[in-house]
């Protein structure tokens, strides 16, 4: 079972910042957060990943709460290309193979 | 090209037949997984590759799924005597780095099979 927990959709206007959430509450010290997307008919595509730190790149920012029990991704402007399933991902502790655990993810819809 | 690639994109099978899928990783990526996702839900975790060995085949359903990786490179997902469950998008993902080592996974396109 996916270790995550993210509200299953929501709606972003077109420009705006997108603020996705998710609950990891079970988290242990060595796991990291990592988001995906999938747009329709395409396979994942990786946007970000933390430790305990925020982090930023040139598609998002990762915001890790100092209990690491939860997270919010942020798309700055959105665009009707950022329309997608976004998931959270808790994993890569040292016994792990590197296998993702999806979950339901959030379908985030941008509206013009 | 530089990206994953999977083959064939659509494969329509009837129940009882053999399919073989095949999934072209990132040149010189060590890891490769194998997902499964049906409709409407995320993609679940097949098996991992770590170049030509088979580390972990937990997510293999049944012993009906058979996947290889002879090379360390080229991978084929082979499922046989197919039934309707097994109608899902597969996807092939691949990174640079060895397992338990954070990395980024590079997703193909997937195959959808379609058994009747």
């Amino acid at each position: 079972d996916a270790k995550t927990t993210q509200p299953p959709s929501m709606d972003c206007a077109e420009g705006r910042a997108a603020n996705l959430p998710c609950n990891h509450s079970t988290i242990s010290g060595n796991e990291y957060v990592y988001w995906y997307r999938q747009i329709h008919s395409q396979g994942p595509q990786y946007i970000i990943h933390g430790l305990k730190n925020n982090e930023t790149n040139e598609m998002a920012s990762l915001i890790i709460t100092e209990d690491r029990k939860s997270s919010t991704l942020i798309l700055p402007h959105a665009t009707l290309r950022d329309t997608a399933v976004y998931y959270c991902i808790v994993g890569y502790g040292s016994s792990n193979t590197g296998k993702l655990i999806f979950g339901q993810g959030t379908t985030l819809q941008v509206k013009p | 090209g530089a990206g994953v690639s999977q083959s064939p994109r659509y494969k329509v099978a009837k129940r009882g037949q053999d399919v073989a899928l095949r999934c072209d990783p990132i040149s010189g990526h060590v890891s490769l997984f194998w997902y499964q996702q049906a409709l409407g839900q995320g993609p679940e975790f097949l098996t991992y590759f770590q170049n030509e060995a088979q580390l972990d085949k937990s997510g293999l359903p049944s012993d009906r799924f058979f996947a290889e990786r002879p090379e360390g490179s080229v991978s084929t997902l082979k499922i046989q005597r197919t039934q309707q469950e097994d109608s899902a998008v597969y996807l092939c993902a691949s990174s640079f780095l060895q397992a338990g080592i954070p990395d980024t996974q590079y997703f193909g396109p997937g195959t959808r099979l379609t058994v009747l």
